[in-house]
């Protein structure tokens, strides 16, 4: 257990659904993330929100959307989604301002499946 | 900007023998460096990071790494390995200047066999 809960767990959505992937954090942390980790891939850096605030996409298509409503939740919206899109969607969160707070803490993600 | 290579996929290895487990990165400004473990079906944990100081850092399970600095490594190794070692190790790396995210390497699958 490491204070950083996603669900759900597994997803198959259809090309033309909407669902969203949630993200909760019991840390205090002021930051979160969304990665995408897909097979023999590095993990890809998706999006950072910084006290609420979004502070970084790395140039991620329109179909994927983010919301970050409080500082202990986040959200990833999800419409339109192509096949290769399928993959594990990990969240973290760190406290990012003491230079020893470096650590990340990851959820368990969300395995996608677009069918 | 910055990079993580992990040079190898996979390393099968047996059990109870020694393993290295590559990582070389490039970046412009210093970096802290992390090495992170994730098990089957679960998501990433940190195994064990270079901040400053001493450049051999060990984690608490038997692992541990050296920052190589004129290398540009950060490679991790066990003398020797259990069968519960086998999982997908990423290296990565946050570099001083703010920038919070990490950069993540591709993985190395560590596979012990009896």
């Amino acid at each position: 257990e490491t204070g950083v809960t996603q669900t759900p767990r597994h997803l198959v959505m259809g090309m033309t659904n909407k669902k969203s992937l949630k993200c909760e954090q019991h840390l205090g942390h002021n930051a979160m993330y969304w990665y995408k980790q897909s097979a023999k891939k590095p993990l890809e850096l998706m999006f950072v929100y910084s006290l609420e605030e979004r502070v970084e996409n790395n140039s991620v298509p329109s179909r994927f959307s983010p919301e970050c409503p409080n500082s202990s939740h986040l959200f990833l919206h999800l419409h339109t989604l192509q096949p290769e899109d399928s993959a594990l969607y990990l969240c973290a969160s760190s406290q990012g301002e003491s230079f020893l707070n470096t650590e990340a803490f990851f959820g368990q993600g969300t395995r996608l499946t677009v069918v | 900007a910055q990079s993580v290579t992990q040079l190898d996929s996979q390393v099968p290895v047996f059990e109870e023998a020694p393993v290295e487990l590559r990582c070389n990165y490039s970046s412009s400004v210093s970096v802290y460096l992390f090495w992170y473990v994730q098990y089957p079906n679960q998501g990433l944990q940190l195994l064990l990071k270079y901040l400053s100081g001493s450049t051999l850092v060990e984690s608490i399970n038997g692992f541990e790494a050296e920052f190589n600095k004129s290398q540009t490594s950060f490679h991790l190794r066990k003398p020797s390995v259990h069968i519960s070692d086998t999982a997908e190790y990423f290296c990565a790396v946050r570099d001083h200047t703010g920038r919070r995210a990490l950069t993540f390497g591709s993985g190395t699958r560590l596979q012990v066999q009896p």
